[in-house]
């Protein structure tokens, strides 16, 4: 069955560090990857996708994702993170035939200290 | 920017009660879907709409649960007689296609 891995429940960082979330996935065919973030009392915003093409991904608040499929990876990254990025993030797979049905870890909540 | 709307954000109901959550999708997509959250644990799908007809549902999604839309615009969850484990976060998303869903803010349900 398919699934998705966030190994982290937790990550503190420093403002202005870098940061990667991990995410893995088991899937057998080519997966529809995503990312979103959920601020606190909001909803799931989309940070990035990928389908297809270039494995390096870029996202909206400067985040990008690379995928890798020899590792069933789709982390995220951000270069320097800001404390406005204080959130939970999931990430998801999107089940082919099923389009947005759409299968999500169980988050990493980021924790931002100044 | 375009967003998909939930109302109410939060709404209290005694076990057994039927409760309607309300979404408004983006006006030009084409695909509807709901999910939960119960505090703790991951976003779960529920039922996904096209064409106005369910496309979807998971297991979760039984008897109690049902999906319409009633015009042109709303897009409506009902629980018909709500249990305790109907406490959730309840998700309204939408998407042209397999592009990435939206989605709303959520209705907070609390069913005691």
């Amino acid at each position: 069955a398919q699934s998705v891995t966030q190994p982290d429940i937790h990550i503190t960082v420093s403002e202005g560090a870098s940061l990667e979330l991990r995410c893995n996935y088991s899937y057998g065919a080519t997966p529809y990857l995503f990312w979103y973030v959920q601020s606190p009392g909001q909803g799931l915003q989309l940070l990035l996708k990928y389908f297809s093409g270039d494995t390096l991904v870029q996202g909206i608040k400067g985040f990008e994702a690379e995928f890798k499929r020899s590792q069933s990876s789709f982390n995220l990254r951000k270069p320097s993170v800001h404390w406005s990025d204080a959130a939970e993030y999931f990430c998801a797979v999107a089940v082919s035939g099923g389009y947005n049905k759409l299968i999500f870890g169980a988050g990493t909540r980021l924790a931002v200290h100044p | 920017e375009p967003e998909v709307t939930q109302t109410p954000s939060h709404q209290v109901t005694q076990m057994g009660q039927e409760v309607i959550l309300r979404c408004v999708p983006i006006s030009n997509h084409l695909y509807f879907y709901w999910y939960r959250q119960i505090l703790g644990q991951k976003v779960e799908f529920l039922v996904s709409f096209y064409n106005n007809e369910i496309s979807e549902k998971s297991e979760i999604f039984d008897d109690q649960f049902s999906v319409e839309r009633p015009d042109g615009s709303n897009f409506t969850l009902k629980i018909r007689s709500t249990k305790l484990e109907d406490s959730a976060m309840y998700f309204c998303a939408s998407s042209e296609g397999p592009l990435g869903a939206f989605f709303g803010q959520g209705t907070r349900l609390t069913v005691v």
